[in-house]
């Protein structure tokens, strides 16, 4: 089992829907969750942190973490051309030093 | 704030050859990432340093991938010698903490012939 799975995609939404990333984790003490946005030939971006149950917001964002499941998942509201990007799981594993492991990401298009 | 700053950008050799990748990462940032990118494989950890000690290595492929880290300012990714299978793209990143999110560098694409 891989420490991090996400599917690969390509997910493909209209523009203006709801788009919805996840992502499913083995080390069941992880703590720390993150979300990251890399364009085609560009360095990951950070999105969004997560390290409580329920949701977090921000903008046209939420990171929605259940710890319970395992499973972590990032939706984007009115989703926009420029989205269009893969989406990256970031996973900090449990233990006194900070290894992060990453899902493959999912490629997500938006079509105009 | 300058970022991660990784050089060099794009390096191409030839397969036997010595490369040296470098990093600088965020002044005041404790933690500092190698991570290694294929389309195949994905991103995958290498090596991570706290305080400049190597906490974990598992993750170098083979004995020809060595990383230092001499100061807080400064690391270097070292491949001798380099074989085509290295070609990828290589990602230095750090972090503030422990729970702090990683930031990453622009990366370098490194091509072995």
């Amino acid at each position: 089992q891989k420490e991090v799975e996400q599917n690969s995609g390509p997910l493909s939404v209209p523009e203006g829907a709801i788009a919805s990333l996840n992502c499913t984790y083995s080390d069941r003490g992880s703590q720390s969750f993150f979300w990251y946005r890399q364009y085609s030939g560009k360095s990951p971006e950070l999105i969004m942190s997560i390290y409580s149950n329920g949701d977090k917001e921000d903008g046209r964002f939420t990171a929605q973490l259940n710890k319970a499941s395992q499973y972590v998942s990032l939706l984007i509201r009115d989703s926009q051309p420029s989205d269009s990007a893969t989406y990256l799981c970031a996973v900090k594993n449990s233990g006194g030093y900070q290894k992060v492991t990453f899902g493959t990401g999912t490629k997500l298009q938006v079509i105009p | 704030d300058a970022g991660v700053i990784q050089s060099p950008r794009h390096e191409v050799t030839e397969m036997g050859q010595e490369v040296t990748l470098r990093c600088k990462p965020i002044s005041g940032h404790n933690s500092l990432f190698w991570y290694r990118q294929t389309m195949m494989r994905g991103l995958e950890l290498l090596i991570y340093f706290n305080n400049n000690v190597p906490i974990d290595d598992s993750g170098m492929p083979e004995d020809r991938f060595s990383a230092k880290m001499p100061n807080a300012s400064f690391s270097t990714l070292k491949i001798q010698p380099s074989e085509p299978r290295d070609s990828a793209v290589y990602f230095c990143a750090s972090s503030l903490d422990g729970n702090s999110p990683l930031h990453f560098g622009n990366g370098t694409r490194l091509t072995v012939t």
